[in-house]
């Protein structure tokens, strides 16, 4: 029973276009939602987070964006640069844990 | 702030053999967590501790494994006759009481269990 699903294993897109990476979810007693960012060999990296009680989040190039009545909820990346290439996770928490969806694999292409 | 650390960074034993990995938080956090993550798959939860109580426990985490943080500080995770699907990366993290959904991880510790 997979409580958060990124349902794309990839995305590739153009240096300097717009990256747009989904996630879904059940539960709705999550609290928290996240992005993490990993390269092979490392642990995640926080990116950027959002409360259930808001709907959109904003962080320099990075805007993550929660839809409450569809459990849906996406990171927007303005613009893509090639160091974004990466695996990225969204979680949720509830209360104490994360739960991690599978991830998606990005690639900006110069 | 040197960040989350783990020791070692990779492992490879032998089947039955007993491994133990060891988890620096950040210092000022009072939670520690412990996650496992298989190829393909986002990192799952095995259990966490707020200051040295172990407070959850995953149902992942068999009675093969143990984890402790004696003093509120660094933690350990053993697994006791390793099986080749324990096979993973695991991964610590840590975060402050007040701003416990937002964890910072360490680099994992990767085992290979022959």
């Amino acid at each position: 029973d997979q409580q958060v699903k990124q349902n794309s294993p990839s995305l590739s897109v153009q240096e300097g276009r717009i990256s747009i990476l989904n996630c879904d979810y059940t539960n709705s007693m999550f609290d928290y939602f996240l992005w993490y960012k990993k390269y092979p060999a490392e642990g995640p990296t926080f990116l950027i987070s959002i409360s259930s009680i808001k709907d959109k989040n904003e962080d320099g190039r990075f805007t993550v964006f929660l839809n409450k009545s569809a459990k849906h909820l996406s990171l927007h990346i303005v613009p893509s640069q090639p160091g974004d290439s990466a695996v990225y996770f969204c979680a949720a928490s509830a209360p104490s844990k994360l739960t991690f969806g599978k991830g998606i694999t990005l690639s900006v292409r110069p | 702030d040197t960040g989350v650390s783990q020791n070692p960074r990779h492992k490879i034993t032998k089947r039955g053999q007993n491994v133990t990995f060891r988890c620096d938080p950040i210092s000022e956090h009072n939670r520690l967590y412990w996650y496992r993550q298989t190829l393909g798959q986002g990192p799952e939860f095995l259990t966490y501790f707020q200051n040295e109580a172990q407070l959850e426990k995953s149902r992942l985490l068999s009675d093969r494994f143990s984890a402790e943080r004696p003093k509120g500080s660094f933690s350990t995770l053993e697994i006791q006759r390793t099986e080749q699907g324990d096979s993973a990366m695991y991964l610590c993290a840590s975060s402050f009481l007040n701003r416990k959904e937002t964890q910072y991880f360490g680099p994992g510790t990767r085992l290979l269990v022959l």
